[in-house]
Protein backbone atom coordinates (compact mmCIF):
# COMPACT_ATOMS: atom_id res chain seq x y z
CA UNK A 1 0.00 0.00 0.00
CA UNK A 2 0.88 3.57 -0.95
CA UNK A 3 1.67 5.84 2.75
CA UNK A 4 0.84 9.36 2.08
CA UNK A 5 2.38 11.49 4.96
CA UNK A 6 1.16 14.66 6.17
CA UNK A 7 3.36 17.68 7.55
CA UNK A 8 2.72 19.57 9.85
CA UNK A 9 -0.29 17.75 11.45
CA UNK A 10 -0.75 21.38 13.81
CA UNK A 11 0.01 24.36 12.34
CA UNK A 12 -0.99 27.76 13.99
CA UNK A 13 -1.51 30.88 11.85
CA UNK A 14 -3.26 34.28 11.62
CA UNK A 15 -5.26 35.67 9.63
CA UNK A 16 -4.20 36.96 6.23
CA UNK A 17 -0.67 33.91 6.44
CA UNK A 18 0.79 31.87 3.95
CA UNK A 19 0.81 28.16 4.45
CA UNK A 20 1.74 25.82 3.20
CA UNK A 21 0.88 21.73 3.85
CA UNK A 22 3.46 19.25 2.79
CA UNK A 23 2.01 15.58 1.56
CA UNK A 24 4.84 12.70 0.63
CA UNK A 25 4.13 9.65 -0.93
CA UNK A 26 5.89 6.41 -0.09
CA UNK A 27 6.08 5.85 -3.60
CA UNK A 28 5.65 8.13 -7.14
CA UNK A 29 1.86 8.14 -7.48
CA UNK A 30 2.32 10.57 -10.31
CA UNK A 31 -0.01 13.57 -10.08
CA UNK A 32 -3.12 11.61 -8.97
CA UNK A 33 -3.52 13.52 -5.87
CA UNK A 34 -6.67 15.17 -3.88
CA UNK A 35 -6.73 18.02 -1.11
CA UNK A 36 -9.76 18.27 1.21
CA UNK A 37 -10.92 20.57 3.80
CA UNK A 38 -12.72 19.13 6.68
CA UNK A 39 -14.42 20.98 9.33
CA UNK A 40 -16.02 19.40 12.58
CA UNK A 41 -19.08 17.23 11.91
CA UNK A 42 -18.73 17.58 8.52
CA UNK A 43 -18.21 15.27 5.60
CA UNK A 44 -15.39 16.52 3.76
CA UNK A 45 -14.86 18.70 0.82
CA UNK A 46 -12.96 18.52 -2.17
CA UNK A 47 -10.41 21.57 -3.10
CA UNK A 48 -7.81 20.12 -4.89
CA UNK A 49 -7.38 16.94 -7.70
CA UNK A 50 -4.91 16.15 -10.22
CA UNK A 51 -2.80 17.87 -7.35
CA UNK A 52 -3.49 21.51 -8.95
CA UNK A 53 -6.69 21.58 -10.28
CA UNK A 54 -8.61 23.38 -8.30
CA UNK A 55 -12.55 22.32 -8.14
CA UNK A 56 -15.21 24.42 -9.47
CA UNK A 57 -16.65 27.30 -6.84
CA UNK A 58 -13.29 26.88 -4.50
CA UNK A 59 -11.53 30.47 -3.68
CA UNK A 60 -8.46 30.97 -5.79
CA UNK A 61 -6.26 31.53 -2.50
CA UNK A 62 -5.91 27.66 -2.39
CA UNK A 63 -3.69 26.13 -4.65
CA UNK A 64 -1.81 22.61 -4.96
CA UNK A 65 0.99 21.48 -6.30
CA UNK A 66 3.72 18.88 -7.37
CA UNK A 67 4.52 15.19 -8.63
CA UNK A 68 5.71 12.03 -8.27
CA UNK A 69 5.83 11.46 -4.25
CA UNK A 70 6.06 15.37 -3.06
CA UNK A 71 3.16 17.89 -3.35
CA UNK A 72 2.17 20.92 -1.44
CA UNK A 73 -1.26 22.54 -0.78
CA UNK A 74 -1.13 26.61 0.04
CA UNK A 75 -3.81 28.99 0.93
CA UNK A 76 -2.31 32.32 0.21
CA UNK A 77 -4.15 34.28 2.58
CA UNK A 78 -5.83 32.61 5.42
CA UNK A 79 -9.00 33.58 5.99
CA UNK A 80 -11.11 33.15 9.02
CA UNK A 81 -13.47 30.33 7.29
CA UNK A 82 -9.66 28.39 6.20
CA UNK A 83 -9.30 27.10 9.93
CA UNK A 84 -10.44 23.58 9.42
CA UNK A 85 -8.28 19.82 8.93
CA UNK A 86 -6.45 19.54 5.67
CA UNK A 87 -6.49 15.73 4.42
CA UNK A 88 -4.55 14.93 1.05
CA UNK A 89 -5.31 11.73 -0.61
CA UNK A 90 -3.99 8.89 -3.41
CA UNK A 91 -6.01 7.72 -6.03
CA UNK A 92 -2.66 5.83 -7.94
CA UNK A 93 -3.36 2.69 -7.28
CA UNK A 94 -5.84 0.79 -4.65
CA UNK A 95 -5.98 1.16 -1.95
CA UNK A 96 -6.45 4.46 -2.16
CA UNK A 97 -5.22 6.33 1.24
CA UNK A 98 -5.22 9.44 3.35
CA UNK A 99 -2.70 11.61 4.75
CA UNK A 100 -3.23 11.73 8.83
CA UNK A 101 -4.69 15.24 8.38
CA UNK A 102 -3.05 18.67 9.16
CA UNK A 103 -4.98 20.77 11.46
CA UNK A 104 -4.75 24.48 11.21
CA UNK A 105 -5.78 26.71 13.99
CA UNK A 106 -5.87 30.33 15.21
CA UNK A 107 -2.85 31.28 16.41
CA UNK B 1 -29.40 18.61 -6.66
CA UNK B 2 -27.01 16.05 -6.00
CA UNK B 3 -28.08 14.27 -2.19
CA UNK B 4 -26.47 11.33 -1.00
CA UNK B 5 -28.33 10.61 2.43
CA UNK B 6 -27.14 7.41 4.31
CA UNK B 7 -29.07 5.17 6.63
CA UNK B 8 -28.74 1.95 8.47
CA UNK B 9 -26.26 3.42 11.11
CA UNK B 10 -26.45 2.11 15.20
CA UNK B 11 -25.53 0.68 17.65
CA UNK B 12 -23.97 -3.03 17.23
CA UNK B 13 -22.73 -5.81 19.54
CA UNK B 14 -19.24 -7.10 18.80
CA UNK B 15 -19.64 -10.17 16.07
CA UNK B 16 -23.13 -8.65 15.33
CA UNK B 17 -23.55 -7.33 11.20
CA UNK B 18 -25.22 -4.04 9.84
CA UNK B 19 -26.04 -3.21 6.57
CA UNK B 20 -25.44 0.70 5.30
CA UNK B 21 -27.76 2.07 2.36
CA UNK B 22 -27.21 5.38 0.79
CA UNK B 23 -29.68 6.70 -0.93
CA UNK B 24 -28.74 8.86 -4.04
CA UNK B 25 -30.76 11.73 -6.28
CA UNK B 26 -30.37 14.50 -8.41
CA UNK B 27 -28.01 12.56 -11.26
CA UNK B 28 -27.96 9.60 -12.95
CA UNK B 29 -26.90 7.07 -10.86
CA UNK B 30 -26.04 4.32 -13.12
CA UNK B 31 -23.50 6.30 -14.98
CA UNK B 32 -20.93 6.70 -11.40
CA UNK B 33 -18.61 4.80 -9.73
CA UNK B 34 -19.25 5.44 -5.74
CA UNK B 35 -17.46 4.88 -2.82
CA UNK B 36 -17.63 4.04 1.24
CA UNK B 37 -15.79 6.50 3.28
CA UNK B 38 -14.93 6.24 6.78
CA UNK B 39 -13.69 8.11 9.60
CA UNK B 40 -13.55 7.10 13.27
CA UNK B 41 -14.49 9.26 16.12
CA UNK B 42 -11.05 11.95 16.56
CA UNK B 43 -9.73 10.19 13.65
CA UNK B 44 -9.00 10.48 9.99
CA UNK B 45 -10.05 9.57 6.64
CA UNK B 46 -10.05 5.65 5.70
CA UNK B 47 -11.33 4.61 2.12
CA UNK B 48 -13.03 1.23 2.37
CA UNK B 49 -14.04 0.08 -0.81
CA UNK B 50 -15.72 1.48 -4.32
CA UNK B 51 -17.77 -0.47 -6.45
CA UNK B 52 -18.43 0.41 -10.53
CA UNK B 53 -21.09 2.09 -11.88
CA UNK B 54 -22.42 -1.00 -13.54
CA UNK B 55 -21.44 -3.10 -10.33
CA UNK B 56 -19.17 -5.12 -11.93
CA UNK B 57 -15.98 -4.60 -10.49
CA UNK B 58 -15.31 -3.84 -6.71
CA UNK B 59 -12.00 -3.01 -4.82
CA UNK B 60 -11.83 -2.36 -1.05
CA UNK B 61 -8.88 -1.53 1.62
CA UNK B 62 -7.06 -4.84 2.21
CA UNK B 63 -7.91 -4.84 5.95
CA UNK B 64 -11.70 -5.22 5.52
CA UNK B 65 -11.91 -7.92 2.69
CA UNK B 66 -13.63 -10.66 3.64
CA UNK B 67 -16.02 -9.02 6.10
CA UNK B 68 -17.50 -6.25 4.20
CA UNK B 69 -19.26 -6.31 1.19
CA UNK B 70 -20.09 -3.32 -1.45
CA UNK B 71 -23.20 -3.50 -3.94
CA UNK B 72 -25.78 -1.63 -5.76
CA UNK B 73 -29.16 -1.30 -7.25
CA UNK B 74 -29.09 1.17 -9.69
CA UNK B 75 -33.06 0.66 -10.44
CA UNK B 76 -33.48 1.80 -6.73
CA UNK B 77 -30.76 4.36 -7.03
CA UNK B 78 -29.25 3.00 -3.92
CA UNK B 79 -25.55 1.85 -2.74
CA UNK B 80 -24.91 -0.75 0.19
CA UNK B 81 -22.63 -1.69 2.67
CA UNK B 82 -22.87 -5.09 4.39
CA UNK B 83 -20.42 -5.46 7.59
CA UNK B 84 -20.41 -8.97 9.26
CA UNK B 85 -18.10 -9.47 11.86
CA UNK B 86 -18.08 -6.16 13.22
CA UNK B 87 -15.60 -5.25 15.52
CA UNK B 88 -15.12 -2.03 18.12
CA UNK B 89 -12.62 -0.71 15.63
CA UNK B 90 -15.00 -0.38 13.18
CA UNK B 91 -16.65 2.18 15.15
CA UNK B 92 -16.87 5.21 13.06
CA UNK B 93 -18.57 7.85 10.77
CA UNK B 94 -19.53 5.94 7.65
CA UNK B 95 -19.77 8.56 4.13
CA UNK B 96 -20.83 7.45 0.67
CA UNK B 97 -19.69 9.73 -1.91
CA UNK B 98 -19.88 9.90 -5.14
CA UNK B 99 -16.22 9.43 -7.55
CA UNK B 100 -14.70 11.87 -9.89
CA UNK B 101 -11.51 10.17 -11.57
CA UNK B 102 -10.52 8.91 -7.87
CA UNK B 103 -11.81 11.98 -5.65
CA UNK B 104 -15.03 12.75 -4.15
CA UNK B 105 -17.07 15.81 -5.14
CA UNK B 106 -19.66 14.82 -3.49
CA UNK B 107 -20.45 13.04 0.09
CA UNK B 108 -23.50 12.48 2.14
CA UNK B 109 -24.20 13.23 5.82
CA UNK B 110 -22.53 10.01 7.14
CA UNK B 111 -24.30 7.52 9.41
CA UNK B 112 -22.73 6.49 12.75
CA UNK B 113 -21.73 3.38 13.49
CA UNK B 114 -20.74 2.00 16.83
CA UNK B 115 -19.32 -1.34 17.73
CA UNK B 116 -19.97 -1.80 21.70
CA UNK B 117 -21.64 -4.42 23.87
Amino acid sequence: DIQMTQSPSTLSASIGDRVTITCRASQSISGSLAWYQQKPGKAPKLLIYKASNLESGVPSRFSGSGSGTEFYFTISSLQPDDFATYYCQHYNSYPWTFGQGTKVEIK
Amino acid sequence: EVQLVESGGGLVQPGGSLRLSCAASGFTFSSYWMSWVRQAPGKGLEWVANIKYDGSEKYYVDSLKGRFTISRDNAKNSLYLQMNSLRAADTAVYYCARERYGSWVYWGQGTLVTVSS
